[in-house]
């Protein structure tokens, strides 16, 4: 069965700081896609970043990037100069390819204070 | 386009009660899946549709739940009889045939279920 675990369900941190969320994921599949979305208080999702597991690189997003260890799972979401909007419900999500069935972790609520 | 659209936005009912959850997701889009949020579990897949046809339940959590998508313009949810520990946010998300790789799912705003 696929799996996201995300160990941290809540984290704050100062404006204008540096954070880490960590995510990791549990497959036996070789092909598949990682994500990470935003849930703001509205409920609406947002995707932030995505990366392609057969891609060695790691994606970034003007101030999103992750880091992406497929050996060892894992896939976390560094957000550089925090902003106060950035203040939300964190999804870290993978699906293999071909499937259509998108699997959650249980999210990380990330606060922002000014 | 106006989105995926879910009614109500907030319901809350008494134990035992029926509950229907309403989508309609985006014109065009051949997928549609039901997700419920909760803070311990985060967002789990119930079902999803394609072109209408249920594909994969294996996340409906008992038989008190079920889903129909009678055409390509509107999905139910309905959990008969429900229980406190159904409250929860559903979402609706819909999507074309191939994005779910992309990541492209559109979501609805999801309808807050409380059962007292």
């Amino acid at each position: 069965a696929q799996t996201v675990t995300q160990s941290q369900p809540e984290m704050s941190v100062q404006e204008a700081e540096t954070v880490t969320l960590s995510c990791t994921y549990d497959t036996s599949e070789n092909n598949y896609y990682l994500f990470w979305y935003k849930q703001p208080p509205s409920r609406q999702m947002i995707l932030v970043i995505r990366q392609e597991a057969y891609k060695q690189q790691n994606a970034t997003e003007n101030r999103f990037s992750v880091n992406f260890q497929k050996a060892a799972k894992s896939f976390s979401l560094k957000i550089s100069d925090s902003q106060l909007g950035d203040t939300a419900m964190y999804f870290c999500a993978f699906v293999i390819w071909g499937a259509q069935k998108l699997v959650f972790g249980q999210g990380t609520r990330l606060t922002i204070n000014p | 386009d106006a989105g995926v659209i879910q009614s109500p936005r907030h319901e809350v009912t008494e134990m035992g009660q029926e509950v229907t959850l309403r989508c309609k997701p985006i014109s065009g889009h051949d997928y549609l899946f039901w997700y419920r949020q909760t803070m311990m579990r985060g967002l789990e897949l119930l079902i999803y549709f394609n072109n209408n046809v249920p594909i994969d339940d294996s996340g409906m959590p008992e038989d008190r739940f079920s889903a129909k998508m009678p055409n390509a313009s509107f999905s139910t949810l309905k959990i008969q009889p429900s229980e406190p520990r159904d409250s929860a946010v559903y979402f609706c998300a819909s999507t074309r045939g191939g994005q779910v790789n992309t990541g492209e799912l559109f979501f609805g705003e999801g309808s807050r279920l409380t059962v007292l």
